[in-house]
């Protein structure tokens, strides 16, 4: 079994700084990462995808993928109230399927 | 507008009942998901279905059946197997010709067991 790892936290950041999301994945062969955030009683929605290592900027998202230590993470700088969710890291299978970590819960204080 | 509805979006069940979930999507893909998400937990893949009159079982299917006879529709059927069926069921939809292969959600369906 696949396995993807994330700190469930919950993760605290004062309003504005920058929040760092990480996770793990057991899969050497994974090609493709996605970062889902998920408001409670909510479906998913997609923030980011990577696919090669390095950084991936979108805005006040940042995707960071270093597929030699099985790493993929997500920085939010300037973080805002609105952007406390929990966070889904995914990584692609074969076949199309998606992995799905358990989430980390980020806390953004005003 | 395009996108993936579910319906109900709440749905309660006897034991010893089955129930199905309906998702629709107009966005043309070939791909459809289900997901069911536990309190605190990530997804868990249930079915999945890659083309029409073609589904797989994915992690946790014990006790769920699926049938996808329309490109649009991929209905899931909770059964009386399912012995803790009491959860948030999601629904998605691939492009499976896209780049990056994002997977849209539907908003989900929330099942009790009374």
């Amino acid at each position: 079994q696949k396995e993807v790892e994330q700190n469930s936290g919950p993760l605290s950041v004062p309003e504005g700084a920058i929040a760092s999301l990480n996770c793990t994945y057991s899969d050497r062969g994974s090609q493709s990462f996605f970062w889902y955030r998920q408001y409670s009683g909510k479906s998913p929605e997609l923030i980011m995808f990577i696919y090669s290592n390095g950084d991936k900027e979108d805005g006040r998202f940042t995707a960071q993928l270093n597929k030699a230590s099985q790493y993929v993470s997500l920085l939010i700088r300037d973080s805002q109230p609105s952007d406390s969710a929990t966070y889904l890291c995914a990584v692609m299978e074969y076949g199309n399927k998606l992995v799905f970590g358990a989430g980390t819960i980020l806390r953004v204080k005003s | 507008d395009g996108g993936i509805t579910q319906s109900p979006k709440y749905l309660f069940r006897k034991e010893g009942q089955n129930v199905t979930l309906s998702c629709e999507q107009n966005l043309n893909h070939d791909a459809m998901y289900w997901y069911r998400q536990d309190p605190g937990q990530g997804l868990r893949l249930i079915y999945y279905s890659q083309i029409v009159n073609d589904f797989q079982k994915g992690d946790i299917a014990e006790g769920y059946s699926v049938s996808r006879e329309k490109k649009e529709s991929f209905p899931l059927t909770v059964t009386s197997a399912q012995k803790n069926p009491t959860a948030f069921y999601l629904c998605a939809s691939q492009d499976r010709g896209h780049s990056y292969n994002e997977q849209f959600f539907g908003p989900g369906t929330r099942l009790t067991v009374l």
